[in-house]
């Protein structure tokens, strides 16, 4: 999947645990994001980042943390799990020009992670 | 509160059918819509997208439609085939920020042979 790679692919962990996603890109794209995959939902921004250090909340952030200390790694962390974040994370990049008048703006996913949270 | 709003959540139609997915929005901000595809298992790709100057965009048997006064548009699948069986979602994003995308809930595609 376009040189990105998330782990691990599947977790069950029990609620109040911490649980941390990881992200890893090989093709140094700026911008990275965390979404969740919910049915009826569709997909929702939970964070995103925009360069090193540099994240900010997207529509479902709260109980979710981010971090990116490397251009390659985007890290999902939730605290304290709860069974409301039982779900399919999926990472993405934007693989596009940035040119805003191009159009070419073009999101690139991961596989996904599957998180069940008893 | 949703961004974009996609209807119907699932559609079956007969090999050879026309599925139509329609997408709603209210910001104006909102200047560029691309469809992303989801077979199961795997993550969503982009199939076609449109900007807001040109009503309609055509790339093999996909087609969007969009209607700028409306905030709607919508995607029609041509002579559609059982491997167009899959999850569709709609989405969208801004002039203030082209690199925040709102998706729809997305739309099951079953295409019955």
């Amino acid at each position: 999947d376009a040189g990105i790679t998330q782990s691990p692919r599947h977790k069950v962990t029990e609620t109040g645990t911490p649980v941390t996603l990881r992200c890893h890109q090989t093709e140094n794209h700026r911008y990275m994001y965390w979404y969740r995959q919910d049915p009826g939902h569709g997909l929702r921004l939970i964070h995103y980042s925009y360069g090193v250090k540099d994240t900010d909340k997207g529509e479902v952030s709260d109980g979710y943390s981010v971090s990116r200390s490397k251009t390659e790694d985007f890290l999902l962390t939730l605290e304290s799990a709860t069974s409301s974040q039982t779900s399919v994370y999926f990472c993405a990049i934007s693989t596009g020009t940035g040119d805003f008048l191009s159009g070419a703006n073009v999101l690139t996913f991961g596989a996904g992670s599957r998180l069940t949270v008893l | 509160q949703q961004q974009v709003k996609q209807s119907p959540q699932s559609l079956i139609v007969q090999k050879g059918g026309i599925p139509i997915i329609n997408c709603a929005y209210e910001n104006t901000a909102f200047d560029y819509f691309p469809w992303y595809q989801q077979f199961p298992g795997k993550g969503p790709a982009l199939l076609i997208a449109i900007r807001p100057d040109v009503s309609e965009k055509k790339e093999g048997r996909f087609t969007i439609s969009f209607n700028k006064s409306a905030k709607q548009f919508s995607l029609h699948i041509m002579d559609s085939q059982p491997g167009d069986s899959a999850t569709y979602f709609c989405a969208a994003s801004g002039r203030n920020n082209f690199n925040k995308f709102y998706f729809g809930s997305g739309t099951k595609l079953n295409v019955k042979p």
